[in-house]
Protein backbone atom coordinates (compact mmCIF):
# COMPACT_ATOMS: atom_id res chain seq x y z
CA UNK A 1 0.00 0.00 0.00
CA UNK A 2 1.33 3.62 -1.12
CA UNK A 3 1.91 6.02 1.75
CA UNK A 4 1.08 9.67 1.99
CA UNK A 5 2.90 11.23 -1.00
CA UNK A 6 4.46 14.81 -0.57
CA UNK A 7 5.62 16.92 -3.26
CA UNK A 8 7.99 18.62 -3.84
CA UNK A 9 10.47 17.26 -1.18
CA UNK A 10 12.31 20.54 -1.29
CA UNK A 11 12.02 24.22 -1.97
CA UNK A 12 14.20 26.95 -2.44
CA UNK A 13 12.73 30.36 -2.81
CA UNK A 14 12.80 34.12 -2.46
CA UNK A 15 11.12 36.14 -0.36
CA UNK A 16 8.01 37.48 -1.11
CA UNK A 17 7.51 34.90 -3.95
CA UNK A 18 4.62 32.12 -3.49
CA UNK A 19 5.17 28.49 -2.70
CA UNK A 20 2.43 25.84 -2.67
CA UNK A 21 2.82 22.38 -1.59
CA UNK A 22 0.91 19.18 -2.63
CA UNK A 23 -0.21 16.19 -0.66
CA UNK A 24 -1.55 12.48 -1.67
CA UNK A 25 -3.16 10.49 1.56
CA UNK A 26 -3.24 6.99 1.84
CA UNK A 27 -6.26 5.71 -0.17
CA UNK A 28 -9.29 5.59 1.93
CA UNK A 29 -8.31 7.48 4.72
CA UNK A 30 -11.05 10.65 4.98
CA UNK A 31 -9.11 12.79 7.46
CA UNK A 32 -5.95 14.84 6.32
CA UNK A 33 -3.41 17.03 8.39
CA UNK A 34 -0.93 19.82 7.55
CA UNK A 35 1.84 20.35 10.24
CA UNK A 36 4.97 22.64 10.34
CA UNK A 37 7.98 21.19 11.88
CA UNK A 38 10.78 23.94 12.63
CA UNK A 39 14.08 22.61 13.14
CA UNK A 40 14.83 21.03 16.10
CA UNK A 41 11.12 20.92 16.84
CA UNK A 42 8.38 18.73 16.85
CA UNK A 43 5.48 18.89 13.95
CA UNK A 44 2.54 21.54 15.07
CA UNK A 45 -0.95 21.25 13.15
CA UNK A 46 -1.72 23.72 11.24
CA UNK A 47 -5.14 22.44 9.53
CA UNK A 48 -7.60 19.28 9.66
CA UNK A 49 -9.61 18.37 6.90
CA UNK A 50 -12.57 15.50 7.51
CA UNK A 51 -12.87 14.92 3.66
CA UNK A 52 -13.01 18.27 2.48
CA UNK A 53 -14.42 20.38 4.88
CA UNK A 54 -11.22 21.88 7.42
CA UNK A 55 -12.97 21.28 10.47
CA UNK A 56 -9.88 22.88 12.76
CA UNK A 57 -7.58 25.74 10.98
CA UNK A 58 -7.30 27.53 14.26
CA UNK A 59 -3.23 27.16 14.11
CA UNK A 60 -3.09 28.67 10.18
CA UNK A 61 -2.19 31.98 9.63
CA UNK A 62 -4.53 33.09 7.05
CA UNK A 63 -3.01 36.34 6.12
CA UNK A 64 -0.68 34.48 4.29
CA UNK A 65 -1.41 30.70 4.31
CA UNK A 66 -4.15 29.20 1.99
CA UNK A 67 -5.33 25.44 1.80
CA UNK A 68 -7.99 23.44 0.09
CA UNK A 69 -8.68 20.10 -0.45
CA UNK A 70 -11.01 19.87 -3.52
CA UNK A 71 -12.91 16.15 -3.94
CA UNK A 72 -11.72 15.17 -0.36
CA UNK A 73 -8.94 13.53 -1.81
CA UNK A 74 -5.46 15.52 -2.37
CA UNK A 75 -4.33 18.47 -0.86
CA UNK A 76 -2.74 21.87 -1.32
CA UNK A 77 -0.90 24.37 0.99
CA UNK A 78 0.14 27.46 -0.15
CA UNK A 79 1.98 30.73 1.25
CA UNK A 80 1.89 33.80 -0.21
CA UNK A 81 3.88 35.78 0.10
CA UNK A 82 6.92 33.51 1.66
CA UNK A 83 8.56 34.99 4.40
CA UNK A 84 12.54 34.49 6.11
CA UNK A 85 10.67 32.83 9.19
CA UNK A 86 8.70 30.04 7.05
CA UNK A 87 12.09 28.41 6.47
CA UNK A 88 10.33 25.07 7.73
CA UNK A 89 9.22 21.60 7.16
CA UNK A 90 5.77 21.04 6.13
CA UNK A 91 4.49 17.63 6.93
CA UNK A 92 0.92 16.34 5.38
CA UNK A 93 -0.31 13.39 7.44
CA UNK A 94 -3.84 11.06 6.95
CA UNK A 95 -5.89 8.83 8.59
CA UNK A 96 -8.55 6.47 8.24
CA UNK A 97 -10.34 8.86 10.37
CA UNK A 98 -9.86 11.54 13.36
CA UNK A 99 -9.51 9.05 15.96
CA UNK A 100 -7.32 6.80 14.01
CA UNK A 101 -3.35 6.47 13.65
CA UNK A 102 -1.99 9.39 12.00
CA UNK A 103 0.32 8.26 8.90
CA UNK A 104 3.14 11.15 8.13
CA UNK A 105 4.33 11.89 4.55
CA UNK A 106 7.96 12.51 4.16
CA UNK A 107 7.49 16.24 4.03
CA UNK A 108 8.49 18.87 2.30
CA UNK A 109 11.26 21.38 2.87
CA UNK A 110 11.23 25.32 2.45
CA UNK A 111 14.33 27.62 2.61
CA UNK A 112 13.14 31.08 2.14
CA UNK A 113 15.96 33.19 0.75
CA UNK B 1 -3.41 23.17 26.84
CA UNK B 2 -1.80 20.08 26.23
CA UNK B 3 1.94 19.58 26.08
CA UNK B 4 4.72 16.90 25.90
CA UNK B 5 8.19 17.33 27.52
CA UNK B 6 10.95 14.55 26.72
CA UNK B 7 14.62 14.92 27.39
CA UNK B 8 16.57 16.78 25.52
CA UNK B 9 19.10 14.99 22.92
CA UNK B 10 21.66 14.13 21.61
CA UNK B 11 21.91 10.63 23.38
CA UNK B 12 24.74 8.36 22.57
CA UNK B 13 25.15 5.20 22.89
CA UNK B 14 26.99 1.82 22.40
CA UNK B 15 25.76 -0.41 20.28
CA UNK B 16 23.80 -2.98 22.98
CA UNK B 17 23.82 -0.45 25.32
CA UNK B 18 20.10 0.23 27.26
CA UNK B 19 17.95 3.02 26.48
CA UNK B 20 15.67 5.17 28.29
CA UNK B 21 14.07 8.44 26.91
CA UNK B 22 11.93 10.05 28.72
CA UNK B 23 8.55 11.76 28.11
CA UNK B 24 5.67 13.63 30.57
CA UNK B 25 2.79 15.30 29.32
CA UNK B 26 0.29 17.51 30.73
CA UNK B 27 -3.57 16.66 29.22
CA UNK B 28 -7.19 17.09 30.21
CA UNK B 29 -8.48 13.71 30.89
CA UNK B 30 -7.02 10.62 29.28
CA UNK B 31 -5.03 11.15 25.98
CA UNK B 32 -3.72 8.38 24.14
CA UNK B 33 0.16 8.63 23.81
CA UNK B 34 2.45 7.70 20.80
CA UNK B 35 5.94 7.51 19.97
CA UNK B 36 6.71 8.61 16.86
CA UNK B 37 10.66 8.22 14.87
CA UNK B 38 12.28 9.98 12.19
CA UNK B 39 15.04 8.55 10.44
CA UNK B 40 17.29 10.59 8.00
CA UNK B 41 15.32 12.03 5.52
CA UNK B 42 11.97 10.32 6.05
CA UNK B 43 8.74 11.12 7.63
CA UNK B 44 7.41 10.41 11.22
CA UNK B 45 6.96 6.43 11.29
CA UNK B 46 4.47 5.68 14.52
CA UNK B 47 6.83 3.53 16.49
CA UNK B 48 3.98 2.28 19.43
CA UNK B 49 1.33 3.76 21.34
CA UNK B 50 -0.67 2.96 23.91
CA UNK B 51 -4.73 4.54 24.77
CA UNK B 52 -5.04 3.78 28.51
CA UNK B 53 -3.22 3.84 31.86
CA UNK B 54 -1.04 1.11 32.50
CA UNK B 55 -1.23 0.22 29.01
CA UNK B 56 2.41 -1.07 27.48
CA UNK B 57 3.37 -0.42 23.53
CA UNK B 58 5.19 -2.41 22.29
CA UNK B 59 7.65 -2.43 18.32
CA UNK B 60 11.08 -3.68 17.52
CA UNK B 61 11.88 -4.24 20.76
CA UNK B 62 11.08 -0.52 21.90
CA UNK B 63 8.63 -0.37 25.19
CA UNK B 64 6.87 2.22 26.97
CA UNK B 65 4.09 2.08 29.52
CA UNK B 66 1.51 5.01 30.00
CA UNK B 67 1.65 5.29 33.41
CA UNK B 68 -1.02 7.90 34.61
CA UNK B 69 -0.06 8.39 38.12
CA UNK B 70 3.21 10.23 37.08
CA UNK B 71 1.99 11.41 33.63
CA UNK B 72 4.45 9.67 31.47
CA UNK B 73 5.43 7.05 28.56
CA UNK B 74 9.20 6.67 28.47
CA UNK B 75 10.84 4.69 25.79
CA UNK B 76 12.83 1.93 26.85
CA UNK B 77 15.41 -0.99 24.68
CA UNK B 78 17.37 -2.88 26.09
CA UNK B 79 19.71 -3.63 23.39
CA UNK B 80 20.13 -0.51 20.44
CA UNK B 81 21.83 -0.60 17.07
CA UNK B 82 23.29 1.17 15.16
CA UNK B 83 20.24 1.15 12.96
CA UNK B 84 17.90 2.61 15.84
CA UNK B 85 20.11 5.99 15.16
CA UNK B 86 16.96 8.78 14.56
CA UNK B 87 15.07 11.66 16.57
CA UNK B 88 12.27 10.08 18.50
CA UNK B 89 9.37 11.89 18.89
CA UNK B 90 6.65 11.49 22.35
CA UNK B 91 3.39 12.53 21.33
CA UNK B 92 -0.35 12.79 22.79
CA UNK B 93 -3.73 12.70 21.05
CA UNK B 94 -5.97 15.19 22.84
CA UNK B 95 -9.63 13.23 24.22
CA UNK B 96 -11.34 13.71 20.74
CA UNK B 97 -8.68 12.62 18.76
CA UNK B 98 -8.59 15.12 17.01
CA UNK B 99 -5.10 16.30 17.22
CA UNK B 100 -1.32 15.28 18.17
CA UNK B 101 0.58 17.46 20.39
CA UNK B 102 4.53 16.59 19.86
CA UNK B 103 7.12 17.21 22.59
CA UNK B 104 10.39 18.49 20.68
CA UNK B 105 11.95 15.56 19.56
CA UNK B 106 15.21 13.73 21.14
CA UNK B 107 17.70 12.31 19.00
CA UNK B 108 19.76 9.52 19.43
CA UNK B 109 22.66 8.55 18.33
CA UNK B 110 24.13 4.93 18.17
CA UNK B 111 27.63 4.27 17.64
CA UNK B 112 29.23 0.48 16.82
Amino acid sequence: EAGVVQSPRYKIIEKKQPVAFWCNPISGHNTLYWYLQNLGQGPELLIRYENEEAVDDSQLPKDRFSAERLKGVDSTLKIQPAELGDSAVYLCASSLGSKETQYFGPGTRLLVL
Amino acid sequence: GDSVTQMEGPVTLSEEAFLTINCTYTATGYPSLFWYVQYPGEGLQLLLKATKADDKGSNKGFEATYRKETTSFHLEKGSVQVSDSAVYFCALSDVAGNMLTFGGGTRLMVKP
